[in-house]
């Protein structure tokens, strides 16, 4: 079975500095790592995953995601947020061949102006 | 546009009322899952269904059934609901192969009086 950790569950920063959002997760196989976000009164959405090949994954919107190995992590970047970042966003994984995601707990991004 | 529909929004019942939730997929999809959502516990998976009338208990089945008759539609149902089966539902669905994007509809936040 797999889990995820996200330790922070609220993190605020101010407009235009960066931001780094926790996850790790625990696996005993192989697994592929997404993160979701939800905005405000809607579902979520595809943010960025790996599945395999550069460690880095870049969304459209400016945000990264490191997979380290080692440290079993998938911490979320950006290095300048804006007012409309503000959402709940989701780290959730998925065993090699597993269609299922297990999904963290959530940490809310709340941007200060 | 690729969409997940869900019947209500915004959905109040009295505890022992049978409810139903629908959720109608575009996309062509094989797979459907009901997701609940709590503040502090993330999305948990309640069922999964990989093709009609195909199903399989996610990690909080208790108190759910579903059902799948059709392939663009999943049903959560609560034979008798109970409060602490208030919160929010989000069906999502995703193609059959392993480890695609999940696409979610906008949630059903049900209240059970």
């Amino acid at each position: 079975a797999q889990s995820v950790t996200q330790l922070d569950s609220q993190v605020p920063v101010f407009e235009e500095a960066p931001v780094e959002l926790r996850c790790n997760y625990s696996s005993s196989v192989s697994v592929y790592l997404f993160w979701y976000v939800q905005y405000p009164n809607q579902g979520l959405q595809l943010l960025l995953k790996y599945l395999s090949g550069s460690t880095l994954v870049e969304s459209i919107n400016g945000f990264e995601a490191e997979f380290n190995k080692s440290q079993t992590s998938f911490h979320l970047r950006k290095p300048s947020v804006h007012i409309s970042d503000t959402a709940e966003y989701f780290c959730a994984v998925s065993a090699f061949g597993n269609e299922k995601l297990t999904f963290g707990t959530g940490t809310r991004l709340t941007i200060i102006p | 546009d690729v969409k997940v529909t869900q019947s209500s929004r915004y959905l109040v019942k009295r505890t022992g009322e049978k409810v139903f939730l629908e959720c109608v997929q575009d996309m062509d999809h094989e797979n459907m899952f009901w997701y609940r959502q709590d503040p502090g516990l993330g999305l948990r998976l309640i069922y999964f269904s990989y093709d009609v009338k195909m199903k399989e208990k996610g990690d909080i089945p208790e108190g759910y059934s579903v059902s799948r008759e059709k392939k663009e539609r999943f049903s959560l149902i609560l034979e008798s609901a109970s409060t602490n089966q208030t919160s929010m539902y989000l069906c999502a669905s995703s193609q059959h192969l392993p480890n695609n994007e999940q696409f979610f509809g906008p949630g059903t936040r049900l209240t059970v009086l």
